[in-house]
């Protein structure tokens, strides 16, 4: 059981907009940043948002982050056959003194 | 730019210790910008860090594992190194090593490496 909340599964269809929520609580989304990462098949994960909206450089501008209180979410716009991958939210956790990860998000293009 | 890759034994029995040991490539372990850490994933399960070491030697472990777990830093060498000892087959997973910034998000990865514990 992940400290973080992620919904196991999402899909859309391609050249639509998906959302993928990260729920936690006020000793680590609450408090501290959230950074995003891609795991495509096969492959070590990939960080794709830092400090909660911040897009590392060669990320398209599809991809974006945001927080509001203790939650975050990803959003895909655009969707496209290669994003099809896992997702997984991540942030430090003040009471555990660790960073904690969410359970991750398949998410499949239909 | 900073490549990283693991490397030590894939095939381990229960009780004994695990060791791997990450290079550091395209840039310096000396860096005071960066922990080094250590992250796993069992099959078909989500991801736990491990823990991290800095330049100077410092450390920090998930709780969960403080235990067992031993990282270390060769700074001569631009490498870290990962022991977790008694490990039983729920130690079964790929370990990655990556770089950590000091506000904590990981970039980049190794490849990983599966270690199996087995009998």
């Amino acid at each position: 059981q992940s400290v973080l909340t992620q919904p196991p599964s999402a899909s859309e269809t391609p050249g639509q907009r998906v959302t993928i929520s990260c729920s936690g609580s006020s000793s680590n989304i609450g408090r501290n940043i959230v950074n995003w990462y891609q795991q495509l098949p096969g492959t070590a994960p990939k960080l794709l948002i830092y400090s909660n909206d911040q897009r590392p450089s060669g990320v398209p501008d599809r991809f974006s982050g945001s927080k509001s209180g203790t939650s975050a979410s990803l959003a895909i716009s655009g969707l496209q056959s290669e994003d099809e991958a896992d997702y997984y939210c991540a942030a430090w956790d003040d009471s555990l003194n660790g960073v904690v990860f969410g359970g991750g998000t398949k998410l499949t293009v239909l | 730019q900073v490549q990283l890759q693991e490397s030590g034994p894939g095939l381990l029995k229960p009780s004994q210790t695990l060791s791997l040991t990450c290079t550091v490539s395209g840039g310096s372990i000396s860096s005071v910008d960066y922990y080094w850490s250590w992250i796993r994933q069992p099959p078909g399960k989500g991801l736990e860090w491990i823990g991290y070491i800095y330049y100077s030697g410092s450390t920090y472990y998930n709780p969960s594992l403080k235990s067992r777990v031993t990282i270390s830093i060769a700074t001569s060498k631009n490498q870290f190194s990962l022991k977790l000892s008694s490990v039983t087959a729920a130690d079964t997973a790929v370990y990655y090593c990556v770089r950590e910034d000091l506000e904590n998000w990981f970039d980049p990865w190794g490849q990983g490496t599966l270690v199996t514990v087995s009998s």
